[in-house]
């Protein structure tokens, strides 16, 4: 049951360029949506998140844009650095459940 | 300010051992808490949520179970492990009743040898 999904399982950015992370879900009940990222035998950060009540949310180098039509999202990092370097997961939520993509690893090359 | 802690950050098990990991958490009341778990190469797998004392809802049947014994205290645990239960545990938390992020808790790796 994969109610959240992360298609790119990596991807790789130079530095000071633009690096945009996907996702999809399936839910359409989902009315909350965040990106968290993680460090390996780290717990997972919390980044950015969006309403459904909105299509845009930015905190400094983080965009995320939400398509509800679509059931699509998206974050946009500009410009990447190299210390984004990590896995970003996306995730869904309605009330209690939050639901979780398989993750992108971000690599941002110097 | 609210902490989560988790514990123990590594730990190896043999096969049919028992399993007990805790989660505390402070600064706060009532809040939901989860237990997650990411395999080796995939995702955050939702295992449990509670919203409340005694109240846990199991989302994957498997030989784990968990427990909230006092309100900011989650507890996961197995009577027998399998090898198929390594990996990454996470504890998480967040305030009942609003739409708001997930806190981590810093995880558990869990070998099963």
């Amino acid at each position: 049951d994969q109610q959240v999904k992360q298609n790119s399982p990596s991807l790789s950015v130079q530095e000071g360029r633009i690096s945009i992370l996907n996702c999809d879900y399936t839910n359409s009940m989902f009315d909350y949506f965040l990106w968290y990222k993680k460090y390996p035998a780290e717990g997972p950060t919390f980044l950015i998140s969006i309403s459904s009540i909105k299509d845009k949310n930015e905190d400094g180098r983080f965009t995320v844009f939400l398509n509800k039509s679509a059931k699509h999202l998206s974050l946009h990092i500009v410009p990447s650095q190299p210390g984004d370097s990590a896995v970003y997961f996306c995730a869904a939520s309605v009330g209690w459940d939050m639901r979780f993509g398989a993750g992108t690893r971000l690599t941002v090359k110097p | 300010s609210q902490t989560i802690h988790q514990w123990p950050a590594t730990l190896v098990q043999p096969v049919g051992s028992p399993l007990s990991l805790e989660c505390t958490v402070e600064g706060t009341s009532n809040p939901n808490l989860y237990w997650y778990r990411q395999a080796a190469g995939r995702g955050l797998q939702l295992l449990f949520y509670s919203i409340g004392i005694d109240q846990i809802s199991s989302e994957v049947p498997q030989n784990l179970s968990a427990s909230r014994p006092q309100d900011r205290q989650f507890i996961l645990s197995s009577k027998k492990l399998l090898l198929s239960d390594s990996g990454f545990y996470l504890c998480a938390w967040k305030p009942g009743g609003e739409a708001s992020p997930l806190h981590f808790g810093n995880g558990t790796r869990l070998t099963v040898t």
